[in-house]
């Protein structure tokens, strides 16, 4: 299966600054990269998702970016807000193949 | 609109003793995924179903069995559980292009 990594495990950034991770995956024919935000107690959700038919995606405050040459794919989050604070969780996906495995995820603290 | 939902929503369990943890979904995905949370090693898979009547082996399915007798249903079962077991146990459906969707997670519990 496509074996994701996540980097760093644990983010700190002060309120207002931007938080980067990255994710790295193995498996060159993956072409779905979502991304998770789970909040303490609560289940995953999709806060934002990227095909490999492109390079970028944006959508408020978040957005994606994908190097297939490199295989690693990040999130930006700017001006960060204390409900950001969560853990992020990663994936790699073969449509088609449909297993669907996260990376170890990456906890965001964000400092008020 | 329901969604996916998990049944039981938390539950203690003997060493050594049997349990299903039920899974639904309405959306008609065919695909279905058990994972597993533990502190600092993230969603783990367990077992997933491509589509009804399929099953594969994730990354830790040791102790686990699953069925897929339909499109809506996955249920996941230890057949003799081990405090090792103790966990948060999550049910994922996905379609084809769509998002995985999640349930509201299961707190087990072996003593």
């Amino acid at each position: 299966g496509e074996n994701v990594e996540q980097h760093p495990s644990t983010l700190s950034v002060q309120e207002g600054d931007s938080a980067v991770i990255k994710c790295t995956y193995s498996d060159s024919a993956s072409n779905y990269f979502p991304w998770y935000k789970q909040e303490l107690g609560k289940r995953p959700q999709l806060i934002i998702d990227i095909r490999s038919n492109v390079g970028e995606k944006k959508d408020q405050r978040i957005a994606v970016t994908l190097n297939k040459t490199a295989k690693h794919f990040s999130l930006h989050i700017t001006e960060t807000q204390p409900e950001d604070s969560a853990v992020y969780f990663c994936a790699a996906v073969r449509e088609g193949n449909n297993r669907l495995a996260f990376g170890k995820g990456n906890q965001v603290v964000v400092i008020p | 609109t329901a969604g996916i939902t998990q049944a039981p929503t938390s539950q203690i369990l003997a060493a050594g003793r049997s349990m299903t943890l039920r899974c639904t979904q309405d959306m008609r995905h065919n695909a279905m995924y058990w994972y597993r949370q533990d502190l600092g090693l993230g969603l783990r898979l367990i077992h997933y179903s491509n589509t009804a009547g399929t099953t594969g082996k994730g990354e830790v399915p040791d102790g686990y069995s699953v069925s897929r007798a339909n499109t809506d249903d996955f249920p996941l079962t230890l057949a003799s559980a081990v405090p090792s077991q103790t966990s948060v146990y999550f049910c994922a459906s996905k379609g084809q292009n769509t998002e995985a969707f999640f349930g509201q997670g299961t707190r087990l519990t072996v003593v």
